[in-house]
């Protein structure tokens, strides 16, 4: 099988401060991984796509500067939430994809409290 | 644009009951892939399957089983004779594809609460 950890699974940080959640592809190379976001009883929402060795692609809406990713290996991503506030609390998900993008493995998520 | 609707909420059934999930998407593209997953309480998402536009074949796995149909743009799941640990909510997904590449975004329907009670 093909398995993608998160770390941390859960986190809270005091709104101004910054937060760093890593997503890892533990058994495959992912070129590609994706960051997805969910508020508490609500869908999956696609944040970002991070390609390894290049910057990430935001959707529109998503603000690049204050969600910082960066896929410097082709077994790590990571995503920093820089200056935190309460309304960035939320479900964080990643993905990575393999076999073509056809195949995509979910992290078990992040789960983040700003007070 | 892509978008995938499933219009079921919430849904509560009684121990051994069928139950059907609907799922109806939208999309422009001739080659796109379909997917469902289950999100159990502890967050985490469970694959259940992939289906591809050119394959419009029932599956049947063990409980589960699956309708698409391109003509009516519904990719539907059945759960026979359900069992409280079915209990979770179930997304519906579209993968995005520009062209013939696929580009891997899921793009997922509001997801539907599924309560088995005993």
């Amino acid at each position: 099988g093909a398995v993608v950890s998160q770390h941390p699974s859960w986190v809270i940080c005091k709104s101004g401060t910054s937060v760093k959640i890593e997503c890892r592809s533990l058994d495959f190379q992912a070129t590609t991984m994706f960051w997805y976001r969910q508020f508490p009883k609500q869908s999956l929402m696609l944040m970002a796509t991070s390609n390894e060795g290049s910057k990430a692609t935001y959707e529109q809406g998503v603000e690049k500067d204050k969600f910082l990713i960066n896929h410097a290996s082709l077994t790590l991503s990571t995503l920093t939430v820089t200056s935190a506030h309460p309304e960035d609390s939320s479900f964080y998900i990643c993905s990575a994809g393999k076999d073509g993008l056809y195949e995509q493995y979910f992290g078990p998520g992040t789960r983040l409290t700003v007070t | 644009a892509q978008k995938v609707t499933q219009a079921q909420t919430e849904i509560s059934v009684v121990e051994k009951e069928d139950v059907t999930l609907d799922c109806v998407y939208e999309t422009r593209d001739t080659t796109y892939y379909l997917f469902w997953y289950k999100q159990p309480p502890s967050g985490e998402l469970v694959f259940l399957i992939r289906r591809n536009s050119f394959d419009e074949q029932n599956e049947i796995s063990g409980r589960y089983s699956w309708n698409f149909q391109k003509s009516t743009s519904s990719f539907n799941f059945t759960i026979t004779a359900s069992q409280v640990v079915d209990s979770a909510v179930y997304f519906c997904a579209l993968s995005e594809a520009h062209g013939s590449s696929n580009t891997g975004k899921l793009i997922f329907g509001q997801g539907t609460t599924l309560q088995v009670k005993p």
